[in-house]
């Protein structure tokens, strides 16, 4: 079973400008998560999406990040213009349902470094 | 906001050696979840514990809840190179909501 896929693995951009991550969860996974890690820290939850919809959302900064899942499938995280506290790493998991008994998979993660 | 404390935050032991790594939180988790990140990669899911006072064992690795399901700990007997590695405690609630701890960076020197 393939696992959680992301994509770009690395990114190196300059304050003020716009990047995007692209996940795509474990197939059949109905439940997606977007986690930012700062280093030395644990992965905070950044949005939780159940299908297509949000389910929450309360940690993510909305004044320059947004999220996406369209069909349920894939979903795009977007910074936009970014700072550089966004320097993370920005990891992706799925679940095959919102329940606590399912497992969360993680993806490698994309480290972001804004200079 | 519920948070969770990992100590130590780091640890460089002997390979054969014991280690514990303790989890703490004012809060009530239903659920307390450990993970072990390699470095480039994302957290991998050890156990799972949802009993209060509740033990885990997984090979060398013992894992258990507290009574009051506010702290757990993660007991490591003859602790061998290949435990090298970042260990995440997470605190879960409803919804599958994860709170994670700061984690504790462990190296096993040969």
């Amino acid at each position: 079973e393939a696992g959680v896929a992301q994509s770009p693995r690395y990114k190196i951009i300059e304050k003020r400008q716009s990047v995007a991550f692209w996940c795509n969860p474990i197939s059949g996974h109905a439940t997606l998560y977007w986690y930012q890690q700062i280093l030395g820290q644990g992965p905070k939850l950044l949005i939780q999406f159940q299908n297509n919809g949000v389910v929450d959302d309360s940690q993510l900064p909305k004044d320059r990040f947004s999220a996406e899942r369209l069909k349920g499938v894939d979903s795009t995280l977007k910074i936009q213009p970014a700072k550089l506290e966004d320097s993370a790493v920005y990891l992706c998991a799925s679940s095959w349902d919102r329940g606590e008994s399912y497992e969360q998979y993680f993806g490698p993660g994309t480290r972001l470094t804004v200079t | 906001t519920q948070l969770l404390e990992q100590s130590p935050q780091f640890l460089s032991i002997q390979e054969g050696e014991n280690l514990t790594v303790y989890c703490n939180s004012s809060s009530v988790f239903s659920s307390l979840q450990w993970y072990r990140q390699e470095p480039g990669e994302g957290p991998v899911l050890l156990v799972t514990v949802v009993t209060g006072g509740e033990v885990k064992k997984l090979k060398r690795l013992t894992f258990q809840f507290g009574d009051a399901r506010k702290d757990s700990s993660l007991h490591i007997t003859a602790a061998q190179t290949g435990d090298t590695g970042l260990y995440l405690c997470a605190g879960g609630n409803a919804g599958n909501m994860l709170t994670f701890g700061g984690g504790t960076r462990l190296m096993v020197k040969p």
